[in-house]
């Protein structure tokens, strides 16, 4: 399957900062990224589709402005949580389908604590 | 619309025997698959097994197995021989094979393997 990583695997900031954090596919070029969030004892939700050389496309009721996704290159996508707050507090993971059934592998993911 | 449903908050197995961890599925979707993954204490989804909606044949991979039953709109995962490492969360998952592929999950099952 496809190797994917992110950084940072944990991250603590102030109320009102901004944290960007990274997806790499490490063995193969992915031209679309899923971003997820998975709030304490909860399942993981769909956040938006990151799309090399376009526009992400954001779930219902997931500010774009707020999440800021860019598809840099056909092996990283960025999300940028802004103006964070404690409620933004979770675990961001991303998946980057891959093979002849788009089976999705999962970075270690990154888990945010805003103070 | 899809929706995955998994009754099973917690499970227990003796270490070396079989579980089963259920799932249903709901989908309007002609084509689909069908994914299971483990996501240990350490937070990773690490990718189980998959079946597709079209496949005659139940998935196999190791001591998993996916015991499928398309008019029961079911997908329950079988591990064999059970292993202490085998303890941890394990999500059912359905994408679309004709849409968009984002994950819909459900909201997992606890399985403790006990010595």
């Amino acid at each position: 399957g496809a190797v994917v990583s992110q950084h940072p695997s944990w991250v603590i900031c102030k109320s009102g900062t901004s944290v960007k954090i990274e997806c790499r596919s490490l063995d193969f070029q992915a031209t679309t990224m899923f971003w997820y969030r998975q709030f304490p004892k909860q399942s993981l939700m769909l956040m938006a589709t990151s799309n090399e050389g376009s526009k992400a496309t954001y779930e219902q009721g997931v500010e774009k402005d707020k999440f800021l996704i860019n598809h840099a290159s056909l092996t990283l996508s960025t999300l940028t949580v802004t103006s964070a707050h404690p409620e933004d507090s979770s675990f961001y993971i991303c998946s980057v389908p891959f093979g002849a059934t788009d089976t999705q592998y999962f970075g270690p993911g990154t888990r945010l604590t805003v103070l | 619309a899809q929706k995955i449903t998994q009754t099973q908050p917690g499970m227990f197995v003796q270490e070396k025997e079989a579980v089963t961890l259920d799932c249903t599925y709901d989908t309007s979707d002609p084509s689909y698959g069908l994914f299971w993954y483990k996501q240990p204490s350490s937070g990773e989804m690490i990718f189980l097994i998959y079946q597709g909606s079209y496949d005659q044949q139940n998935a196999t991979e190791g001591r998993y197995s996916l015991n499928f039953q398309k008019a029961r709109k079911s997908a329950n995962l079988v591990i064999s021989a059970s292993q202490l490492g085998d303890s941890a969360m394990y999500f059912c998952a359905i994408d679309s094979l004709t849409g968009a592929n984002n994950l819909f999950f459900g909201t997992g099952t606890r399985l403790t393997v006990i010595p």
